[in-house]
């Protein structure tokens, strides 16, 4: 089962940031919060992680709460590239863990 | 690098046939997935290898399938005989323990229709 909570679906419009909410109330201290995103009839494709400090990187910034209980996925400015549906996952290090991909949140970036 | 590569893109065959699903993982990484993905069920691990051995299975749905990973650079999935019920697509993902954490990189995926 899924050990996160995400919205069905989101609308933003393009140019305008998209912030993107997760649940993880169970969340234990060594599991790390992933964020992936799957375009239409793509793979899925890897966004950002964190523990819990917030985290940038060339795609999206990474809000994680101070009780780590809750995260925000940030699209600074969306794009209609940017429509997927965006996958939550909290996973323990070490390598090759199961990653439970829940429904996630359908995106439309609206013209 | 070429990124995780799957072949066919595309099967359709009708039910009772054995399919054979082809991943290569990028070079260098350790671990591979097997992942099947749906409508109704959404995408669910079947099986992952790390160092080219089965580490856990439990998502294989039933004896009909079967995954091996005879080398590094190769990995087959397997379904005899398939069902109707095995459409969906298919897709391979690797990772490497080398790196800070773990990022699994996917494939393109393979739709497979069964008749």
């Amino acid at each position: 089962d899924a050990k996160t909570t995400q919205p069905p679906s989101m609308d933003c419009a393009e140019g305008r940031a998209a912030n993107l909410p997760c649940n993880h109330s169970t969340i234990s201290g060594n599991e790390y919060v992933y964020w992936y995103r799957q375009i239409h009839s793509q793979g899925p494709q890897y966004i950002i992680h964190g523990l819990k400090n917030n985290e940038t990187n060339e795609m999206a910034s990474l809000i994680i709460t101070e009780d780590r209980k809750s995260s925000t996925l940030i699209l600074p400015h969306a794009t209609l590239r940017d429509t997927a549906v965006y996958y939550c996952i909290v996973s323990q290090i070490p390598y090759g863990q199961n990653f439970v991909f829940g429904p996630g949140t359908r995106l439309s970036v609206l013209p | 690098d070429a990124g995780v590569i799957q072949s066919p893109r595309h099967e359709v065959t009708e039910m009772g046939q054995e399919v054979t699903l082809r991943c290569k993982p990028i070079s260098g990484h350790d671990y591979l997935f097997w992942y099947r993905q749906t409508m109704m069920r959404g995408l669910e691990l079947l099986i992952y290898f790390n160092n080219n051995v089965p580490i856990d299975d439990s998502g294989m749905p039933e004896d009909r399938f079967s995954a091996k990973m005879p080398n590094a650079s190769f990995s087959t999935l397997k379904i005899q005989p398939s069902e109707p019920r095995d459409s969906a697509v298919y897709f391979c993902a690797s990772s490497s323990s080398a790196k800070e954490f773990d990022t699994q990189y996917f494939g393109p995926g393979t739709r497979l229709t069964v008749l």
